[in-house]
């Protein structure tokens, strides 16, 4: 059974950095891509970034690039999205799910929430 | 950017009613998922590549459409079917979602 379990949101200040974590479960991690998605609070869903099994693939939205950082450790069946010059418009819940193309399983989610 | 528009934004129905969630697409996509969300909740699929069952989707639960009209139908709404719905597309980079559709209880 599939289980992904985000970590690291937290209140950050305007222009802070922070580390996303993405501990998976129950699948051949190594052998998947896998994205992060964001919610705002009451809002609809936004793709954010993917990475390929093999790392050797990443892809942003024009909105985070060049300000976020997705990768991976296959050895320890982690996620990470390292995320710098923070804006109040990153507020959101962030997921990890598994896919690219379509998300078939989704952590929980974590909350960052960035305020001056 | 590809835009998808998803109506009608609220459905008010009754347990056994049949739910019909449009989502149009801004440019003509080969396929479209779908997913649930419960408040508090992550996501569901429910649906992938416009007609596929995601595991463990009941078979009240359909796809269908092509180009840049799509419909996710509820043949029998049960209790636990009252949530938000949207439609994402893969077909060109952002992957796009649309704003959603909350299916209440009448």
């Amino acid at each position: 059974q599939v289980h992904l379990v985000e970590s690291g949101g937290d209140l950050v200040k305007t222009g802070g950095s922070l580390r996303l974590s993405c501990a998976a479960s129950g699948f051949a991690f190594r052998d998947y891509y896998m994205s992060w998605i964001r919610q705002a609070p009451g809002k609809g869903l936004e793709w954010v970034s993917y990475i390929s099994g093999s790392v050797s693939t990443k892809k942003y939205a024009e909105s985070v690039m060049g300000r976020f950082t997705i990768s991976r450790d296959n050895a320890r069946n982690t996620l990470f999205l390292h995320m710098d010059s923070l804006r109040a418009e990153d507020t959101a819940v962030y997921y990890c799910a598994k896919g690219t193309y379509y998300f078939d399983s989704w952590g929980q989610g974590t909350l960052v929430t960035v305020s001056s | 950017d590809i835009v998808l528009t998803q109506s009608p934004g609220t459905l008010s129905l009754s347990p056994g009613d049949r739910a019909t969630l449009s989502c149009r697409t801004s440019h003509s996509v080969s396929s479209l998922a779908w997913y649930q969300q419960k408040p508090g909740q992550a996501p569901r699929l429910l649906i992938y590549a416009t007609f596929d069952r995601a595991t463990g989707i009941p078979d009240r639960f359909s796809g269908s459409g092509s180009g840049t009209d799509f419909t996710l139908t509820i043949a029998r709404l049960a209790p636990e079917d009252f949530a938000v719905y949207f439609c994402q597309q893969s077909v060109r980079s952002p992957f796009t979602f649309g704003g959603g559709t909350k299916v209440e209880m009448k």
